[in-house]
This record gives structure tokens, C-alpha cells and sequence, in this order.
């Protein structure tokens, strides 16, 4: 069974610091990979996604990440987080072909003013 | 547009009552996932429907859980005989149609917090 895992459970950065989140799948074939973000007392709400083309993948906000096949990584950046950015992020991939998501455990993100 | 909605947003209910959750999809949305977030499993697959059926219940816990889709829209989540370790937040998702393809962004709805005593 396909799985995800995030390295990093709990990060705390100073404003204009930079972020990167680990993300590692199992799955050796063709994936389609997301990260989500849950802002305090919000709905998950999705940040980037990769399907296929160019690897290094821009998303809303100032993320980015980037697939990187060999390693079965998909890992979170961002240059200089800000104290909006404070969140929970969530890494995941496709399963099968109903378009269900698998998840990681989810990284809690604190940026202190 | 609106998107997806649930409810209630909060159910306290005792171990060994049945409670229903109620999902709302974005109209025209043909997909339909549940998920289950909670401390320590962190977000799990529950179940998927294409329309009215569902054809991935691989994620339901056990057999206290059920759920329909009635047409073709809204979804209700039934756990009977709840149990503490079904306290979590349940959440569900819609997407124009099922399948892996680029377009089928699933939108979250804001979950419904369940906390068995």
C-alpha cells in the first residue's frame, strides 16, 4: 500500500527564515502529489500539486516544492516565511484510481514574529 | 460559489449512542471522499463514492461505520455504537469527478468535530 511520510512534525522558525518540509512516498510508478495546508480554525485548502512536466512545482503564497523522482521526495519551500504562515501542512498522494488521497502525518509549522 | 459544508460542526455525544454526520458537496461535483483526522493517526481514507455508489470503503474502521450518498449529492457518515476511539474530526471532500486526473482538486469541508465521552 502506497504511503507518505513527513520528517519534520513539529518546526518552529523566526519570521524571514527558511522553510523546507520533508515529504517521502512509497509508491514506485506514476504519482500525483499535493501539499495541503490547515490554517488555525480554517479547512484544509490546497497549496501546489505535481502531475507531471517540470518538477519544480509553484504554488499560492510564495511555496514551492520539488519532485524529485529518485528519491521518492517531494519536499515544502518557501525562501522567507512570514507569521501568516503558521500552520499545519500536509503532504499526499494519490492512491489507485479513485483520486483518494494518502496522507503524511502532518507538520506543524510555528513562525514567531 | 459555495463550497463544501458539514454538519454539525460540533457532536458530543456517550459511547454506545449512533450520530450522523452530513456532508454538503459543491453542486455538480460527481465525487465524494471521507476522511478522518485525529491525534496520533493523523488524516485516514474512510470512503469514496462516484455518485451514488461506493466503490472504496477500504477506509472504514469497522463495521459500525456506514455511509450513503443520496442523489447524487448529499452524503451522511452513520457510526453506531460509538466508541471513544471514534472521537476525531471527520471531514469530507468533493471533486468534479473521481480518478487521478490534474483537474480533480478535492475541496475540504470544514470537518465535524466528534467527541465521544
Amino acid at each position: 500500500a502506497q504511503s507518505v511520510s513527513q520528517h519534520n512534525h513539529h518546526v518552529i522558525l523566526s519570521e524571514a527564515a527558511s522553510l523546507e518540509l520533508g515529504c517521502n512516498y512509497s509508491y514506485g510508478g506514476t504519482v500525483n502529489l499535493f501539499w495541503y495546508v490547515q490554517y488555525p480554525g480554517q479547512h484544509l485548502q490546497l497549496l501546489l500539486k505535481y502531475f507531471s512536466g517540470d518538477p519544480l512545482v509553484k504554488g499560492i503564497k510564495g511555496f514551492e516544492a520539488e519532485f524529485i523522482k529518485s528519491k521518492f521526495s517531494f519536499n515544502l519551500r518557501k525562501p522567507s516565511v512570514q507569521w501568516s504562515d503558521t500552520a499545519e501542512y500536509f503532504c499526499a498522494v494519490h492512491s489507485g484510481n479513485t483520486g483518494k488521497l494518502i496522507f503524511g502525518q502532518g507538520t506543524t509549522l510555528q513562525v514567531k514574529p | 460559489g459555495a463550497g463544501v459544508s458539514q454538519s454539525p460542526s460540533n457532536k458530543v455525544t456517550e459511547k454506545g449512542k449512533d450520530v450522523e454526520l452530513r456532508c454538503d458537496p459543491i453542486s455538480g461535483h460527481t465525487a465524494l471522499y471521507w476522511y478522518r483526522q485525529s491525534l496520533g493517526q493523523g488524516l485516514e481514507f474512510l470512503i469514496y463514492f462516484q455518485g451514488n455508489s461506493a466503490p472504496d470503503k477500504s477506509g472504514l474502521p469497522s463495521d459500525r461505520f456506514s455511509a450513503e450518498r443520496t442523489g447524487g449529492s448529499v452524503s451522511t457518515l452513520t457510526i453506531q455504537r460509538t466508541q471513544q476511539e471514534d472521537s476525531a474530526v471527520y471531514l469530507c471532500a468533493s471533486s468534479l469527478r473521481s480518478g487521478g486526473a490534474a483537474y480533480n482538486e478535492q475541496f475540504f469541508g470544514p470537518g465535524t468535530r466528534l467527541t465521544v465521552l
